[in-house]
C-alpha cells in the first residue's frame, strides 16, 4: 500500500487564488520531504526540500514567496501555491525517504483557470 | 549527482523480457543505482536499486557492469501494465537526498 499520501489528487482554482497541497507520510516519520513539479511531457523537477521544524530549502529559480512550504509535523508537509496563475498549472509530487529509498505521493494535478 | 543517460523510448512485445539500459559513467564509489517508473499521471514508483552486485526482486532484475559505468533493468515478462516512463538515478543511498530525474525511457509494451 501507499506509504506517502498526497491530497488532493486534482484541483481546479481561479487565477489569483491560493491552493494548498498536503503530503503525509503514513506510519513513519519524515524529517525531510521533497516537492517536485512536472509539466506535460517533461521530467520531474525538484522545487524544494521541506525540513521539519525549519525553513524549506528552495531550488534555484523557485520563488519561495509564491510556493510556501510548511513542515510542522513529522508526518505532514504542505505546499501552498499563492496567487496562482495559469502558468502554475502542473503536476505536483511529493516524496519522503524511508529505508534508504524515496517514496512518492500519487501527485496533485493543479489547473489554474 | 552523477548524470545518467537512457534511450528516449523503447518498445517490447507483451510476454517478452524488457531490457532497459542506463549509462552512468561518472558514478562515484558510494553511489547506488536506483530505478523508478512513472505510469501516466501517477507519482514515481520504486522498482529496485543496487550498488555493485546484481539484484533481483519481485518486480525486476538489475544488472550492473563490473566497472559500474552502466546497468540494465530487466522486466522478465512484460505486461501491458508495465507501460511507463522508467528513470535510472544514482545517489548515495540514504534516501534522505534530493533526486535528479533525467528524461527517462518511455517503455511501451505492445500486445
Amino acid at each position: 500500500g501507499a506509504v506517502v499520501s498526497q491530497h488532493p489528487s486534482w484541483v481546479i482554482c481561479k487565477s489569483g487564488t491560493s491552493v494548498k497541497i498536503e503530503c503525509r507520510s503514513l506510519d513513519f516519520q519524515a524529517t525531510t520531504m521533497f516537492w517536485y513539479r512536472q509539466f506535460p511531457k517533461q521530467s520531474l523537477m525538484l522545487m524544494a526540500t521541506s525540513n521539519e521544524g525549519s525553513k524549506a530549502t528552495y531550488e534555484q529559480g523557485v520563488e519561495k514567496d509564491k510556493f510556501l512550504i510548511n513542515h510542522a509535523s513529522l508526518t505532514l508537509s504542505t505546499l501552498t501555491v499563492t496567487s496562482a496563475h495559469p502558468e502554475d498549472s502542473s503536476f505536483y509530487i511529493c516524496s519522503a525517504p524511508r529505508t534508504g529509498k524515496a517514496f512518492f505521493g500519487q501527485g496533485t494535478r493543479l489547473t489554474v483557470v | 549527482d552523477a548524470k545518467t543517460t537512457q534511450p528516449t523510448s523503447m518498445d517490447c512485445a507483451e510476454g517478452r523480457a524488457a531490457n532497459l539500459p542506463c549509462n552512468h559513467s561518472t558514478i562515484s564509489g558510494n553511489e547506488y543505482v536506483y530505478w523508478y517508473r512513472q505510469i501516466h499521471s501517477q507519482g514515481p514508483q520504486y522498482i529496485i536499486h543496487g550498488l555493485k552486485n546484481n539484484e533481483t526482486n519481485e518486480m525486476a532484475s538489475l544488472i550492473i557492469t563490473e566497472d559500474r559505468k552502466s546497468s540494465t533493468l530487466i522486466l522478465p515478462h512484460a505486461t501491458l501494465r508495465d507501460t511507463a516512463v522508467y528513470y535510472c538515478i544514482v545517489g548515495v543511498g540514504f534516501g534522505n537526498e534530493k533526486l535528479t530525474f533525467g528524461t527517462g525511457t518511455r517503455l511501451t509494451i505492445i500486445p
